[in-house]
């Protein structure tokens, strides 16, 4: 495997469901994200982990979790939806952050994520 | 605060015609870096270029060409010679550093190019 691997691509769950996504990276970087993209708006970055830290939390429900045990493997949990969380689900990874320094983030092929 | 725009929403050219995607910045950073992303229909934002903000020479790659204007706040893009598989949603973003590596990406612009 090469690059950020996503599984599933597709998922179909009812409200009261619990799953998880899972991102792994292959490219040794040390920061890694989600991201929520929905048709018609700006991807939405969700949570940012640097180094195994949480270092972002756009103010995001608490219906999703996220778990990072290591820098190459990213979890999102989800429990308790609601049908407007239907959306695609971006991973990213990149190098973590340097002084004075923005490192290029490379993303997943996603999660297509449909609430009943 | 950091933005991009994209003004244009869709885009439909006929294939071998070239077609020039915009993109609007605004930073107040003098140190940043822009970015353009290919997004297909399998859904995975392919990266494309990356330019940081002191460097303004224009850059060719195969078909794509990128034109980075400080004195607009523009970086837009150009496909020399369309082909179908140009066709997908295509995103500039703008990061900054100190900021955790946070991307602001803009709307994106679908381009849809006929055979």
């Amino acid at each position: 495997e090469t690059g950020v691997t996503q599984t599933p691509r597709h998922l179909v769950m009812g409200m009261t469901n619990k799953k998880s996504l899972k991102c792994e990276q292959h490219l040794g970087h040390n920061a890694m994200y989600w991201y929520k993209q929905s048709a018609k708006k700006p991807l939405e970055l969700m949570f940012v982990y640097n180094f195994k830290e949480q270092t972002e939390n756009n103010s995001v429900p608490s219906r999703f979790s996220p778990e990072c045990p290591n820098s190459s493997h990213l979890f999102l949990h989800l429990h308790t939806l609601q049908p407007e969380d239907s959306a695609l689900y971006l991973c990213a990874s990149s190098q973590g952050e340097a002084s004075g320094r923005v490192n290029t983030q490379y993303f997943g092929p996603g999660t297509r994520l449909t609430v009943l | 605060a950091q933005k991009v725009t994209q003004a244009q929403t869709e885009i439909s050219v006929v294939e071998k015609e070239d077609v020039t995607l915009d993109c609007v910045y605004e930073t107040r950073d003098t140190t940043y870096y822009l970015f353009w992303y290919k997004q297909p229909p399998s859904g995975e934002l392919v990266f494309l270029i990356r330019r940081n903000s002191f460097d303004e020479q224009n850059e060719i790659s195969g078909r794509y060409s990128w034109n980075f204007q400080k004195s607009t706040s523009s970086f837009n893009f150009t496909i020399t010679a369309s082909q179908v598989v140009d066709s997908a949603v295509y995103f500039c973003a703008l990061s900054v550093p100190h900021t955790g590596n946070q991307f602001y990406f803009g709307t994106g612009t679908s381009l849809t190019v006929i055979p």
